[in-house]
């Protein structure tokens, strides 16, 4: 299974744009980047995913490097209701699987 | 309902008790999944139902964990024989189907304690 390296942790000022990296050097071909976040005592929240070209929604974007080895989550205006932690993932589909591998994610702290 | 519902909430046991934790997954949500979380890491997979049957149980620890969905909706998590080191925060997560890409919608989880 693929497996996925963030930095621990990382702050930003409400406001500005907070890019969060993500190392995935070892997914597969058919293996989707997904991000969630989970804020504390809550399950993990959907933000967004992709195979290969760059997302956007309503949330977030998503840049994954041509080589699919890495990805940046972005959120463009950070508030204080964004801090949290980040999971970047890989999903695992087959016709005999879908889960989720999580790595130990990012704790975003947004200040004032 | 509006989201996926878990209950208890928490739930404290003893050493050796059998435990059950129930997810109510989002009506017409055919996928069904069960994670653990233990403190300070990540969720971990544990079993992956489609429909009414179990299509990947391979997160299992060992045979003290089952699953069953028997209609296709809600879903029970069993321990048996419950040790300290079960302890953590049980999650339940649906989607309408394995084959759609959109996330999953998970539920705020079960405390499990043992103690």
């Amino acid at each position: 299974d693929a497996k996925t390296t963030q930095p621990p942790s990382m702050d930003c000022a409400e406001g500005r744009a907070a890019n969060l990296p993500c190392n995935h050097s070892t997914i597969s071909g058919n293996e989707y980047v997904y991000w969630y976040r989970q804020i504390h005592s809550q399950g993990p929240q959907y933000i967004i995913h992709g195979l290969k070209n760059n997302e956007t929604n309503e949330m977030a974007s998503l840049i994954i490097t041509e080589d699919r080895k890495s990805s940046t989550l972005i959120l463009p205006h950070a508030t204080l209701r964004d801090t949290a932690v980040y999971y970047c993932i890989v999903r695992a589909i087959s016709y005999n699987t879908d889960k989720l591998i999580f790595g130990t994610g990012t704790r975003l702290q947004v200040f004032p | 309902g509006a989201g996926v519902s878990q209950t208890p909430s928490n739930k404290v046991t003893e050493k050796g008790k059998y435990v059950e934790l129930r997810c109510d997954p989002i009506s017409g949500h055919t996928a069904l999944y069960w994670y653990r979380q233990s403190l300070g890491q990540g969720p971990e997979f544990l079993i992956y139902f489609q429909g009414t049957g179990a299509a990947d149980d391979s997160g299992l620890p060992n045979d003290r964990f089952f699953a069953v969905r028997p209609e296709g909706s809600v879903s029970t998590l069993k321990i048996q024989r419950t040790e300290r080191g079960d302890s953590a925060v049980y999650l339940c997560a649906s989607s309408v189907s394995s084959t759609g890409l959109g996330g999953y919608t998970f539920g705020s989880g079960t405390r499990l304690t043992v103690v």
